[in-house]
């Protein structure tokens, strides 16, 4: 009963470099959503894949790039690693949104 | 613009106490509406409403929605220290893309 699995779950970065956080389901939903969390913020949509082959934009996709590998993985890419980008990640994947999202476990970034 | 609001933000009560946790949305073709707890890790889920009126109940939790004026309240009663947790609401858009609209949270701490 793996459900979600996101990949690192701590990452130190320095400024500029890159990194892609790997996020795994074994549910067979069609769609997949990253988030990042900020005090006071709540969770805020990075990128969303509503099926297999298809990606969109959410609320904050600037400095963030994603690929929707197969049905099960859906990676996030940080090209070029920004302070701003400090944050707790989480993804996410559903069959009936209605019902709600299972989430991963969250990865926590630090850009310094 | 879509978006939900938590009050208050935050909140510290002592063990027995009973709490009420607010959330009022604006969500255009709005669907329903979710409860999740979220401890150190990932959010879990709590709570579906979609019928105005209609209590959910589990446990010392319950929660209701108002359609009409736009809000749902998440009460715990005889709160305990494991109630300690940041509450989300989140709402579901008729929509078919899957994105939820996320409150702020609400950060609970039962002392002793």
């Amino acid at each position: 009963n793996a459900g979600v699995t996101q990949t690192p779950k701590f990452q130190v970065l320095k400024t500029g470099q890159s990194m892609t956080l790997q996020c795994a389901q074994d549910m067979n939903h069609n769609s997949m959503y990253w988030y990042r969390q900020d005090p006071g913020m709540g969770l805020r949509l990075i990128y969303y894949s509503a099926s297999e082959g298809t990606t969109d934009k959410g609320e904050v996709p600037n400095g963030y790039n994603v690929s929707r590998l197969n049905k099960r993985e859906f990676s996030l890419r940080l090209e070029s690693a920004a302070p701003s980008q400090t944050s707790v990640y989480f993804c996410a994947s559903s069959e009936q949104v209605a019902y709600g999202y299972t989430f991963g476990s969250g990865t926590r970034l630090t850009v310094v | 613009e879509d978006k939900v609001v938590q009050s208050p933000l935050s909140l510290v009560v002592h063990e027995g106490d009973t709490v009420t946790l607010n959330c009022s949305y604006e969500v255009t073709n709005f669907r329903s509406l979710l409860w999740y707890k979220q401890e150190k890790k990932a959010p879990t889920f709590l709570f579906m409403l979609t019928s105005s009126g209609i209590e959910k109940k589990s446990g010392r939790l319950s929660s209701i929605l108002d359609k009409k004026e736009l809000f749902s309240i998440l009460n715990i009663t005889a709160t305990q220290t494991g109630d300690s947790a940041v509450y989300l609401c989140a709402a579901v858009p008729s929509s078919n893309t899957g994105k939820l609209i996320f409150g702020q949270g609400t950060t609970l701490q039962v002392k002793p």
